[in-house]
């Protein structure tokens, strides 16, 4: 089966401005994930999505980023306006519906704010 | 909220020799226990996980142990090879909701 992809690969962009990155999950996976790595610290949550709903968005930094799953597909995460501490690498992982089921990671988009 | 705490930060090993990383989390209603490695540039690849109705499982060189009790759980990975030097992140979780990471450890396996 396809992995989780995740698009763009990297972008850079100025202060300011706005960026959306796209994630789509490995078919059939209900559960979508987005997570963050700053400066080379630990991944750290954003939020889930099961199908189209949000069922935890806690660990959202703050209103300049907004997540989407319309239809229960794929995802996207926008920043905007982007700050230069949004820098990082995003990464989606998605499961299938039920407890415990393993998250699979997409090579994530490394995120550069000028 | 849960809180994974992971040690060392770095690990450096001879090849062939053993290597063990140590991780104890807050929350005692998590019950899944995933290790990821992830090499540089790539994505975080699951690698084994533990529930936490299990104290122990193997997959060939890679070992996870788990006490409930103390609330820790460790990797083992034995006959290491220069290709796992990566670093290796564990992480707690309750069912299907978000997974908490520990700070990750960095291991070098040297020829």
């Amino acid at each position: 089966e396809a992995g989780v992809t995740q698009f763009p690969s990297h972008s850079v962009i100025e202060k300011g401005q706005t960026v959306t990155l796209r994630c789509d999950p490995i078919s059939g996976h209900d559960n979508l994930y987005w997570y963050r790595r700053v400066m080379g610290k630990e991944i750290k949550f954003l939020l889930h999505f099961v199908k189209e709903s949000k069922q935890d968005e806690s660990g959202m930094p703050n209103n300049r980023f907004l997540a989407e799953r319309t239809g229960g597909t794929y995802s996207t995460l926008k920043v905007q306006p982007a700050e230069l501490e949004d820098s990082g690498v995003y990464f989606c992982a998605s499961s299938h519906r039920g407890g415990n089921q393993p998250q699979h990671f997409g090579d994530g988009t490394r995120l550069s704010i000028l | 909220g849960e809180n994974v705490e992971q040690h060392p930060s770095t690990l450096s090993v001879q090849e062939g020799d053993s290597a063990v990383i140590k991780c104890t989390y807050s929350d005692s209603a998590s019950n899944y226990f995933p290790w990821y490695k992830q090499e540089l540039g790539k994505r975080p690849q699951l690698i084994i996980d533990i529930r936490s109705n299990v104290g122990e499982k193997k997959d060939q060189r890679i070992a996870v142990t788990l006490n409930k009790t103390a609330k820790h759980f460790s990797l083992h990975i034995t006959e290491t090879q220069p290709e796992d030097s990566a670093v290796y992140f564990c992480a707690a979780s309750r069912g299907f909701q978000k997974l908490v990471f520990g700070t990750g450890t960095r291991l070098l396996v040297s020829p």
